[in-house]
């Protein structure tokens, strides 16, 4: 089993719809999530992280962690076409240098 | 605000060349990281770098690759003899802990 898996999509929907993205994890270790949204050919950015399980919003996203099923969310309200990118999981345990392990990231794509 | 730069965007070699990749980590930043990203593919670890040593590696990391930071603001990779399946987006991050904060990216193209 591979330690974080995610559904590659594409994911469509059109503007205005709430998007849920998802992971799961294998390792028990992880303890920080984080979401990156990855525009083509550019770097991921950071967009949200939490610590341990339970929710965290921000603006229109919402994460969730629920740590008893290893399942992560990320739900966007209201998505606008300038969402459409992939969006990457990714999570690390405590302690030493903190190193992600990144799901295959969603393909997302927010059609007008 | 502040980001990670990386130069060049794109380095077109030959196989067996060195290659320098360049990364200006964010400036208070103490944690430095490289990871590549073949096409379509997961994004990899590859090094970190605290207090002027390598502080975690993978194993995809091995002899042929090194980091430095040469000066008080640069990061570099290089690749001492460049391979075929090296070609990929080469990342750079910079973060005080659990926050990793990316660069654009230099798109290597080994020929």
């Amino acid at each position: 089993q591979k330690e974080v898996e995610q559904d590659p999509g594409p994911l469509s929907v059109p503007e205005g719809a709430i998007v849920s993205l998802n992971c799961t994890y294998s390792n028990s270790a992880f303890q920080y999530f984080m979401w990156y949204r990855q525009y083509s050919r550019k770097g991921p950015e950071l967009l949200m992280y939490t610590y341990s399980s339970g929710n965290k919003e921000d603006g229109r996203f919402t994460a969730q962690v629920d740590k008893s099923s290893k399942y992560i969310s990320l739900f966007i309200r209201d998505s606008q076409p300038s969402d459409s990118a992939t969006y990457l999981c990714a999570m690390s345990a405590v302690g030493g240098s903190y190193i992600p392990t990144f799901g295959r990231g969603t393909s997302l794509i927010v059609h007008p | 605000e502040p980001e990670v730069t990386q130069t060049p965007s794109h380095q077109v070699t030959q196989m067996g060349q060195e290659v320098i990749l360049r990364c200006v980590p964010i400036s208070n930043h103490l944690y430095f990281y490289w990871y590549r990203q073949i096409l379509g593919q997961k994004v990899e670890f590859l090094v970190s770098f605290y207090n002027n040593e390598i502080s975690e590696k993978s194993e995809i990391f091995d002899d042929q690759f090194s980091v430095e930071r040469p000066d008080g603001s640069n990061f570099t990779l290089k690749i001492r003899s460049t391979k075929l399946e090296d070609s990929a987006m080469y990342f750079c991050a910079s973060g005080g802990g659990r926050e990793q904060y990316f660069g654009p990216g230099t798109r290597l193209t080994v020929t």
